[in-house]
């Protein structure tokens, strides 16, 4: 099964400051992935999906990019309300792996 | 207003059964692709099993041969059967699905099982 290993799996960011994920698949899987962010106690909300399509109604701030095996998810300006855990997950195929998680804090 | 909800979580002892239950509203799971998503405490997502179109169904390996995913058109409902528990699948278990493969758009509030003597 392909396995997704995202970096780094935690990190401390000041509000405004540019923030980004990474998240590699260990073979090719074209640009079916996306990403999800988990506030403390909440369900998971799907972010972006087909690696660069934005959700309707996620803020503009949030991007992805990739294909392949590299992906990223980058928060243009992080915001207080973006301390969260993200996730990668793939599709490709099943097993839709997840990846294991990057904790976003505020500095 | 699509609306998961799922049922059937509780505490079962290690090599007992438990099937979970999630009812659909505002949205039809015979032709959607469903699938079950758990959280073991403080860990990160995990996908356990799919249902997709023509009913084909898939499982991580991790519940292979012990866990069966079905659904219940005429109820709108979405099962999990969940047999030879083990202390590993303390988790909760959030139904979760959407109309595109691939994106998981709608998900339950989650339902916890702890598997424990």
């Amino acid at each position: 099964d392909i396995q997704m290993t995202q970096s780094p799996s935690s990190l401390s960011a000041s509000v405004g400051d540019r923030v980004t994920i990474t998240c590699r698949a260990s073979q090719g899987i074209s640009n079916n992935l996306a990403w999800y962010q988990q506030k403390l106690g909440k369900v998971p909300k799907l972010l972006i999906y087909a690696a660069s399509i934005l959700e309707s109604g996620v803020p503009s701030r949030f991007s992805g990019s990739g294909s392949a095996t590299d992906f990223t998810l980058t928060i243009s300006s992080l915001q207080p309300e973006d301390v969260a855990t993200y996730y990668c997950q793939k599709y490709n195929s099943a097993p839709w792996t997840f990846g294991q998680g990057t904790k976003v804090e505020i500095k | 207003e699509v609306q998961l909800v799922e049922s059937g979580g509780g505490l079962v002892q290690p090599g007992g059964s438990l099937r979970l239950s999630c009812a659909a509203s505002g949205f039809t799971v015979s032709s959607n692709y469903m699938n079950w998503v758990r959280q073991a405490p403080g860990k990160g997502l995990e996908w356990v099993s799919g249902i997709y179109s023509g009913d084909n169904t898939h499982y991580a390996d991790s519940v292979k041969g012990r866990f069966t995913i079905s659904r219940d058109n005429s109820k709108n409902t979405l099962y999990l059967q969940m047999n030879s528990l083990r202390a590993e699948d303390t988790a909760v278990y959030y139904c979760a699905s959407g109309y595109t493969y691939g994106k998981l758009d709608y998900w339950g509030q989650g339902t916890l099982i702890t598997v424990s003597s």
